[in-house]
């Protein structure tokens, strides 16, 4: 099946500063999906990006999907971004179903 | 989007006992997807639940351990079965609501003693 890997598995913040996570994967998708897991666990979707740039407030995601990866940036990090980022695929006949990263955990501190 | 409900929440089983979780979403999909996150790891496919036929389990994933129902097109338990302290992890409930985006609930905490 498709593989995927998100990079860095780790990443400490400091309030108000900027990051990219990266995700790379194995095979051409249909869907590409970003989502954040807050502390609770709680999993929201951020992002429904295959190919193309998006943008939502302080975030924004690129996926180039001819180099088979996708990039999210978060801009002036909060505490409230701290959590696990997924990255999740779905690759051609899947039906919609998710391959997951292993994700990123972020942790911003004040 | 779909808003999806699921319950309990968590619980704590002792070995050997079944517990069902139930999701509700609060409008009619296609397809339901249950996915389970063992502690500090990704989220991992259990199976597909289709209205009107049998679930679609992924490698390593059985009928007996995790039977699936699906009613009707707003509604899915999971149970896990004969638990073990193995079985501890999230179980999550989700269904594609639209625009090929994948909503999840809340998710329900198993823990097995």
């Amino acid at each position: 099946g498709i593989q995927v890997e998100q990079s860095p598995p780790d990443l400490i913040l400091q309030e108000g500063a900027n990051s990219t996570l990266r995700c790379n994967f194995s095979d051409s998708v249909n869907n590409l999906q970003w989502f954040h897991q807050n502390p609770w666990g709680q999993l929201i979707n951020l992002f429904y990006i295959p190919s193309g740039t998006k943008q939502n407030g302080r975030l924004s995601a690129t996926t180039v999907a001819t180099e088979r990866y996708s990039l999210l940036y978060i801009s002036s990090s909060q505490t409230t971004d701290s959590g696990v980022y997924f990255c999740a695929v779905e690759s051609g006949g899947s039906n919609y179903k998710l391959t997951f990263g292993k994700g990123t955990l972020l942790t911003v501190n004040p | 989007s779909a808003v999806i409900s699921q319950k309990p929440s968590r619980d704590i089983c002792q070995r050997g006992t079944s517990l069902t979780i139930q999701c509700q979403v609060d409008s009619q999909v296609t397809m339901m997807f249950w996915y389970r996150q063992q502690p500090g790891q990704s989220l991992t496919l259990i199976a597909t639940a289709n209205q009107g036929s049998e679930a679609t389990y992924e490698s390593g994933f059985v009928i007996d351990k995790f039977p699936i129902s699906r009613p009707n097109l707003t509604f899915s338990t999971l149970t896990v079965s004969n638990m073990s302290p193995e079985d501890s992890s999230i179980y999550l409930c989700s269904a594609n609501s639209g625009a090929n985006v994948l909503t999840f609930g809340a998710g329900s905490r198993l823990t097995v003693l």
